[in-house]
């Protein structure tokens, strides 16, 4: 089955920027979609089809796949960004086909 | 306004069996696709199941023979029935709905979740 895979965690300041990885075997030929999960809260989409933003995500977040690697960039982090971030792809080429997220990657703001 | 509520989480023995139900308002649970998500406690999210909007079901691998996942069209309710639990079935289960895009028939990310319902397994 397709394996996606997360740095465990990404420290960074307030005001710079935060760059969460997502790995996966040609996943640029996938659609890559993240989700920020603060605690004792469900999953929040904040980017869909690599690089769409859902209405009332802020611009500072935006996303990018190419070759094996998809990137969830944060720009000028706040506080309220800190969270647990996935990505997710939907995966067809199996006999028995299913969503698939990666680890998840702890954001900390310093 | 889109809703999912789950309920019927709880503490039961390696063994016994469980169903969740997950209420639905603001749109057709049986006219589209339908999920469920797993999250033990202090890991990451594992899909479990779903329905497609014509009926067919599939499980993940870990889950397949013991979860059963249906749907009551009229009380716009989504289940997933739980057998033969393990231990490692602890977790929050979210009901969430997963989005499909018509034009590439494909299925693609989760636009709505519940808040989750926990189950523990354990004697």
């Amino acid at each position: 089955s397709y394996v996606l895979t997360q740095p465990p965690s990404v420290s960074v300041a307030p005001g710079k920027t935060a760059r969460i990885t997502c790995g996966g075997n040609n996943i640029g030929s996938k659609s890559v979609h993240w989700y920020q999960q603060k605690p004792g809260q469900a999953p929040v989409l904040v980017i869909y089809y690599d690089s769409d933003r859902p209405s009332g995500i802020p611009e500072r977040f935006s996303g990018s796949n190419s070759g094996n690697t998809a990137t969830l960039t944060i720009s000028r982090v706040e506080a309220g960004d800190e969270a647990d971030y996935y990505c997710q792809v939907w995966d067809s080429s199996s006999d028995h086909p299913g969503w698939v997220f990666g680890g998840g990657t702890k954001l900390t703001v310093l | 306004e889109v809703q999912l509520v789950e309920s019927g989480g709880g503490l039961v023995q390696p063994g016994g069996s469980l169903r969740l139900s997950c209420a639905a308002s603001g749109f057709t649970v049986s006219s589209n696709y339908m999920s469920w998500v797993r999250q033990a406690p202090g890991k990451g999210l594992e899909w479990v199941s779903v329905i497609y909007s014509g009926g067919s079901t599939y499980y993940a691998d870990s889950v397949k023979g013991r979860f059963t996942i249906s749907r009551h069209n009229s009380k716009n309710t989504l289940y997933l029935q739980m057998n033969s639990l393990r231990a490692e079935d602890t977790a929050v289960y979210y009901c969430a709905r997963p989005h499909y895009d018509i034009l590439t028939g494909s299925l693609n990310y989760f636009d709505y979740w519940g808040q989750g319902t926990l189950v523990t397994v354990s004697s």
